[in-house]
């Protein structure tokens, strides 16, 4: 089964500093995407980046950067240059091509500090 | 603009009265999913759809049922709400580029 980790406690960032949020999977499969989510206080969920696993540059979408490692099955996304609107929690998902089944992390607490 | 609409955005219910969270996606979606989130427990799965009239159970699926009678639909029902379900829920919809979540449902069963 695939599965997704997310194991970082809860970071607290200086604003302006980059952030790194750490995840990993498990899977079988060659072909799926990954992707970060970013879920505010409000509670809504909003789509950060997309890699698909067949590309080979790292994705990036502003501040957001994706750190894809496919030998080691990791896909951190970085945020250059924190905001106080960053604070939230991120999450990162995983899409099977042969179904789109989308499966997610548990999650990583972010809090940016003046 | 490419959506998920989910409705209501807030419902406070008592135990053992039906009810219905609707979901509708405007994307031509096959894929469809329902989704709660508690502390400290990350998202789970508790249905999901591959295309119409073709439903499946997640990892929370016990007390919650679905139906896709249509593409673009995929409402979740309780029949007998209990307090343990009182949740945030997310229906999302997901082609192999991404999923689109609707607004969420927060749900308090009292």
């Amino acid at each position: 089964a695939q599965k997704i980790t997310q194991t970082q406690p809860g970071m607290f960032v200086q604003e302006k500093e980059a952030v790194t949020l750490d995840c990993t999977y498990d899977t079988s499969d060659q072909s799926y995407g990954l992707f970060w989510y970013k879920q505010p206080s409000s509670g809504e969920m909003i789509f950060l980046i997309y890699q698909g696993s067949y590309d080979e540059q790292n994705a990036t979408e502003g501040r957001y950067s994706l750190n894809f490692q496919k030998a080691r099955k990791s896909a951190n996304l970085v945020i250059s240059a924190s905001q106080l609107g960053d604070s939230a929690m991120y999450f990162c998902a995983m899409v099977f091509y042969g179904n789109n089944r989308l499966a997610f992390g548990k999650g990583n607490q972010v809090v940016v500090i003046p | 603009e490419a959506q998920v609409t989910q409705n209501p955005r807030y419902l406070i219910t008592v135990t053992g009265k039906k009810l219905t969270v609707t979901c509708s996606q405007n994307m031509n979606h096959e894929y469809m999913s329902w989704y709660r989130q508690d502390p400290g427990l990350g998202l789970r799965q508790i249905y999901y759809s591959m295309n119409v009239e073709v439903t499946d159970k997640g990892d929370v699926p016990e007390g919650y049922k679905v139906s896709r009678k249509e593409k673009r639909n995929f409402p979740l029902i309780l029949e007998s709400p209990s307090p343990n379900q009182t949740s945030l829920y997310f229906c999302a919809s997901s082609s192999w580029t991404g999923g689109t979540f609707g607004s969420g449902t927060r749900l308090t069963v009292v």
